[in-house]
């Protein structure tokens, strides 16, 4: 039963352009949601993150946006790097759970940025 | 700050042999996850340490083992390999629950 989804395996933009990565998840009680970017050979490294009380949530380049009535979130960046380059993770948690740390990982989306 | 150290980087072993993997985290990171990442698919939880207990455990069989030392180092031991075994593993800590976790490299497990 996978819980959160990144339906597109990979996407490709042109340097400068937007890069929307999308995100669904099924499980009512995840109640926080991160975005994580994984280069080969390193672990994954934290980028963004949103609490359901929020419907967007900005940082520099990146914007998450959550839509919790669709169970549906997405990654903004504007303009896009060829530095950007690397497989997006979304990732969601139920806080109140008593693990409510786990962290529950959809399948990742690469992501090229063309120059 | 010297960040989530995972040893080794790489690891083979043949099925139905027994395997360590050894995580070492910040000072002060008192919960320790880990994570499996199959080829092609995002991070597993495998289960969590939270002050040398475990408090937490994904869909994982029982030959999946863990410990959590004081020197906040931790391993992850997996007994009766399996094929299917073959797969990164991640080991990520936190200081605290106001915290993101922070995540090592990991550890490339192959079993033949």
């Amino acid at each position: 039963d996978q819980q959160v989804k990144q339906n597109s395996p990979s996407l490709s933009v042109q340097e400068g352009r937007i890069s929307i990565l999308n995100c669904d998840y099924t499980n009512s009680m995840f109640d926080y949601f991160l975005w994580y970017k994984k280069y080969p050979a390193e672990g994954p490294t934290f980028l963004i993150s949103i609490s359901s009380i929020k419907d967007k949530n900005e940082d520099g380049r990146f914007t998450v946006f959550l839509n919790k009535s669709a169970k549906h979130l997405s990654l903004h960046i504007v303009p896009s790097q060829p530095g950007d380059s690397a497989v997006y993770f979304c990732a969601a948690s139920a806080r109140k759970e008593t693990s409510g740390s786990r962290l529950t990982f959809g399948e990742g989306t690469q992501l090229t940025v063309n120059p | 700050e010297t960040g989530v150290t995972q040893s080794p980087t790489h690891l083979i072993k043949t099925r139905g042999q027994q395997v360590t993997l050894r995580c070492s985290s910040q000072s002060g990171h008192n919960t320790v996850s880990w994570y499996q990442q199959a080829l092609g698919q995002g991070p597993q939880f495998i289960f969590q340490y939270y002050r040398e207990e475990e408090n937490g455990r994904g869909n994982f069989p029982p030959r999946f083992s863990g410990l959590q030392f004081p020197n906040y180092s931790s391993e992850l031991n997996v007994n009766a390999l399996e094929l299917d075994d073959s797969a990164l593993y991640l080991c990520a800590s936190r200081l605290g629950s106001n915290y993101g976790y922070t995540f090592g490299s990991g550890t490339r497990l192959t079993v033949v």
